[in-house]
């Protein structure tokens, strides 16, 4: 069962242009959102957070928005950038001792010169 | 640079066989964590120790077990491995024992033959 799901494998955008990376959740215990990049042959990045008494967390190019109602919550680069082109993580954490992440399957950024 | 490392980086080895992966976490961090990435499966949580003490468990097999030296290094043991062992194994540190964000480390990619 899989409670963080990202349903785009990939996605393709042009340099200068928004990219929108999905995720949605099931697990309504889930008080604590993160995304990560990802480049081959490295560990995963952090990259921005939003807690879920929050509905938006803005970082430079980087904006998190979070739909609790819909547990839905995406990620917008503005612009995006060539370097950008990576696999996003979102990942997710309920409350409790441990903060174990759960994450999703990933979506595979190619940001087009 | 997480700050995190891990060795070794590649690992080949064959079924029946036991391995040591190693993480040093980053600098004042407590909690470590141990991630593993197989093709098919996505990042799953493993385990965490905190401090030296073990925390939290994911989906660990009764095979692979794991501890958490004084100096805060962590050793993750993998033994009697099968083909569906191979995957990359990440190591994650957080400053706490229940902070949001974790740094990861570059991975050790383990390959059974």
């Amino acid at each position: 069962d899989q409670q963080v799901k990202q349903n785009s494998p990939s996605l393709s955008v042009q340099e200068g242009r928004i990219s929108i990376l999905n995720c949605d959740y099931t697990n309504s215990m889930f008080d604590y959102f993160l995304w990560y990049k990802k480049y081959p042959a490295e560990g995963p990045t952090f990259l921005i957070s939003i807690s879920s008494i929050k509905d938006k967390n803005e970082d430079g190019r980087f904006t998190v928005f979070l739909n609790k109602s819909a547990k839905h919550l995406s990620l917008h680069i503005v612009p995006s950038q060539p370097g950008d082109s990576a696999v996003y993580f979102c990942a997710a954490s309920s409350p409790g001792s441990a903060r174990q992440l759960t994450f999703g399957s990933g979506t595979q950024l190619t940001v087009l010169p | 640079d997480s700050g995190v490392t891990q060795t070794p980086k590649h690992l080949i080895t064959a079924t029946g066989q036991r391995v040591t992966l190693r993480c040093s976490p980053r600098s004042g961090d407590l909690s470590v964590y141990w991630y593993q990435q197989s093709l098919d499966q996505g990042l799953q949580f493993l385990i965490q120790y905190y401090n030296g003490e073990e925390r939290a468990k994911g989906n660990i097999l009764e095979r692979f077990s794991a501890q958490q030296f004084p100096d805060l290094h962590s050793e993750l043991n993998l033994s009697s491995l099968e083909l569906g062992d191979s995957a990359l194994y990440f190591c994650a540190s957080s400053e706490g024992i229940s902070y949001n964000e974790q740094f990861f480390g570059p991975g050790t990619r383990l390959t059974v033959l």
